[in-house]
């Protein structure tokens, strides 16, 4: 069965610092991962996946499936980077499209001024 | 857009009554999915539907049934509710075709007495 594990449940950095958000995942097939955040009062939102390879509000992510990870970082977090993050993986549902999402319990990053 | 949208937001229920908690997807989207999400935890998927058929069903009883309409929108059925069923509902739609990601709704909370 696949399965996500954060294994950080709070992370605290200072305005300026680089930031490191852990993720890792078992799964026998070939996944594709994600990572949604939530922001206080809005709902859940892909921050990225990584079959993009993109760099959204600074994040980046590398897919390493040697170590099974998929840990999120940026250089530099602002305090507007204080929110819930979740690590998800997805299956194929059949060719053309993602099936179930499965989450992990989520990191709540908190940025200090 | 207003995306993708859910009602009611809160709902209180008692042991034993029956729920039906309904999702209309983002302009666009085919495809609908269900998650629950308990107190500190992630999103769990509970089924996904495609076409008004239930594609993929995640680790639920029979209990939790849905639906999906020719517009796309969708319903979410729970029986015999039980102490534990209280959480947040999520519904995420999709793009059925070309790997498009899931965009969340804001939830209905679940309460049961």
């Amino acid at each position: 069965a696949q399965r996500v594990t954060q294994p950080e449940k709070l992370l605290s950095v200072f305005k300026g610092a680089p930031v490191e958000l852990k993720c890792n995942y078992s799964y026998s097939g070939s996944p594709e991962l994600f990572w949604y955040v939530q922001y206080s009062r809005q709902r859940l939102q892909l921050l990225l996946r990584h079959i993009s390879r993109e760099s959204i509000k600074g994040f980046t992510a590398d897919l390493n499936k040697g170590e099974t990870s998929f840990h999120l970082k940026k250089p530099f977090a602002q305090e507007e980077d204080s929110a819930m993050y979740y690590c998800a993986l997805s299956e194929d549902a059949g060719g053309t499209s993602y099936g179930k999402l499965t989450f992990g319990q989520g990191t709540i990053l908190t940025v200090h001024p | 857009d207003a995306g993708v949208t859910q009602s009611p937001t809160h709902l209180i229920k008692t042991r034993g009554q029956q729920v039906t908690l309904r999702c209309s997807p983002k302009s666009g989207h085919d495809t609908v999915s269900w998650y629950q999400q308990a107190l500190g935890q992630g999103p769990q998927f509970i089924f996904q539907y495609y076409e008004e058929e239930e594609r993929q069903r995640g680790n639920f009883p029979d209990r939790f049934s849905g639906h999906q309409f020719p517009n796309y929108s969708s319903e979410l059925n729970v029986n015999a509710l039980l102490l534990g069923d209280s959480a947040l509902y999520l519904c995420a739609s999709s793009l059925g075709t070309g790997y498009q990601p899931q965009h969340f709704g804001d939830g209905t909370r679940l309460s049961i007495l």
